[in-house]
């Protein structure tokens, strides 16, 4: 049961301009999302949050956007460098049984 | 101030051996979760453990699969009679109160021969 959803598997955008990764879900029980990043050989680290009352939380050049009636995330990155090339997962966590699941990615390219 | 270890980063079983993940919270942590990652895959919750109590383990395989935390020394997630289909990369991440705010170990690959 894929009850979150990363559609694009990789994106690839040019130094300086603004990266967008977008995430679906489907259980509207879920009360936090979570973006997080991914170097090869490293365990994910938790890059930003939302609460699903909010629809947007800013974090330096990093902002996540909420829109609960689509049960759609989207997190962007402007402007992207180089050193934001990573994996992103997606990820949204239910309180009433403490359950976290994971989008499966996006592999992104920032080219200099 | 030591993240979350996880040991070996790397195993290699032949089909039908023992496959032994270790994962060391950090400092302080009492909750400890797994985690799979199959190629092309996004993560999979596997269990969910406190020291001495599993919580959780509605994303744990029926056979073959088990895990502890025990009340001295690191949580282990155990993989018996490993097949192909078993080779992936396993994360633990751990928490101070459980909850959404997990930290995630380098992960330990295994590979099944």
């Amino acid at each position: 049961d894929q009850q979150v959803k990363q559609n694009s598997p990789s994106l690839s955008v040019q130094e300086g301009r603004i990266s967008i990764l977008n995430c679906d879900y489907t259980n509207s029980m879920f009360d936090y999302f979570l973006w997080y990043k991914k170097y090869p050989a490293e365990g994910p680290t938790f890059l930003i949050s939302i609460s699903s009352i909010k629809d947007k939380n800013e974090d330096g050049r990093f902002t996540v956007f909420l829109n609960k009636s689509a049960k759609h995330l989207s997190l962007h990155i402007v402007p992207s460098q180089p050193g934001d090339s990573a994996v992103y997962f997606c990820a949204a966590y239910a309180y009433n049984n403490n359950d976290m699941r994971f989008g499966a990615g996006t592999r992104l390219t920032v080219k200099p | 101030n030591a993240g979350v270890m996880q040991n070996p980063r790397h195993l290699v079983r032949r089909r039908g051996q023992e496959a032994r993940l270790r994962c060391s919270p950090m400092k302080g942590h009492s909750h400890v979760y797994w985690y799979r990652q199959l190629p092309e895959e996004g993560l999979k919750f596997m269990v969910y453990l406190q020291k001495e109590n599993i919580i959780d383990e509605s994303g744990m395989p029926k056979e073959r699969f088990s895990a502890e935390f025990p009340k001295e020394g690191p949580s282990i997630l155990r993989i018996q009679q490993v097949v192909r289909g078993d080779s992936a990369a396993y994360f633990c991440a751990s928490s101070l109160e459980g909850g959404y705010t997990q930290y995630f170990g380098p992960g330990t690959r295994l590979t099944v021969l």
